[in-house]
């Protein structure tokens, strides 16, 4: 199975820091790789698909890169409404899927 | 708009088998591409994927938990069903449904508001 790792595993900021939660896959999952925002007693919600592609909707300051292992995500100017907890998500397969552990950015 | 919504028991006993419904709408699992997957997260842990099931009736499992884990759909009634053999208390967590969409990179780009089960004697 393909492990997914996270880092840092909580991360302080303010607004209008830039901010990059990193995402690391057990082997190469070339850009298989999907974003997550969940936010407290809330369900997941889907910010980037296939390492870099923006879902409809999300603000412009989310973006993602990266391919193979190594993948990041940037918040460039962190909003009020930007506080919750990430996870990345490999779909490698398509057959068997898997999320890192998250990422709590806290105030 | 599409939207998918839990239901279930809230309780269960140790050694019982839990049924999830996931009732969907505005898709159908007719589609190419278009398929349901349940996800769990105990309460103040990270998200784990548990299985899900394909329009063309192709069927995947965690690893870990195959041997309890069983999905099934209803495509006439926009259903999927996920049953879990012996629960443990260990397996009380906030259960979620969401589209997986094999058009947009294999994403869970819709979930349902979750519903939370307990396992407890």
């Amino acid at each position: 199975d393909i492990q997914m790792t996270q880092s840092p595993y909580s991360l302080s900021a303010s607004v209008g820091d830039r901010v990059t939660i990193t995402c690391r896959a057990s082997q190469s999952i070339s850009s298989n790789l999907n974003w997550y925002q969940q936010k407290q007693g809330k369900a997941p919600k889907l910010l980037i698909s296939a390492a870099s592609s923006l879902q409809s909707g999300v603000p412009s300051r989310f973006s993602g890169s990266g391919s193979g292992t190594d993948f990041t995500l940037t918040i460039s100017s962190l909003q009020p409404e930007d506080f919750a907890t990430y996870y990345c998500q490999q779909s490698y397969h398509s057959l068997t899927y898997s999320f890192g552990q998250g990422t709590k950015l806290e105030i | 708009q599409i939207t998918l919504k839990e239901s279930g028991p809230t309780l269960v006993k140790p050694t019982q088998t839990l049924t999830l419904t996931c009732t969907f709408s505005e898709f159908s699992l007719i589609t190419t591409g278009v398929g349901v997957g349940w996800i769990r997260q105990p309460p103040g842990r990270a998200l784990e994927w548990l299985a899900h099931i394909y329009w063309n009736d192709n069927k995947y499992y965690s690893t870990s938990l195959k041997t309890r884990l069983t999905i099934t759909k209803d495509t006439s009634r926009n259903q999927v069903v996920l049953t879990m053999t012996n629960m443990d208390p260990v397996d009380t967590a906030t259960y979620y449904c969401a589209r997986l969409n094999g058009n947009n990179h294999y994403s869970f780009d819709y979930w349902g508001p979750g519903i939370l089960v307990t396992v407890s004697s």
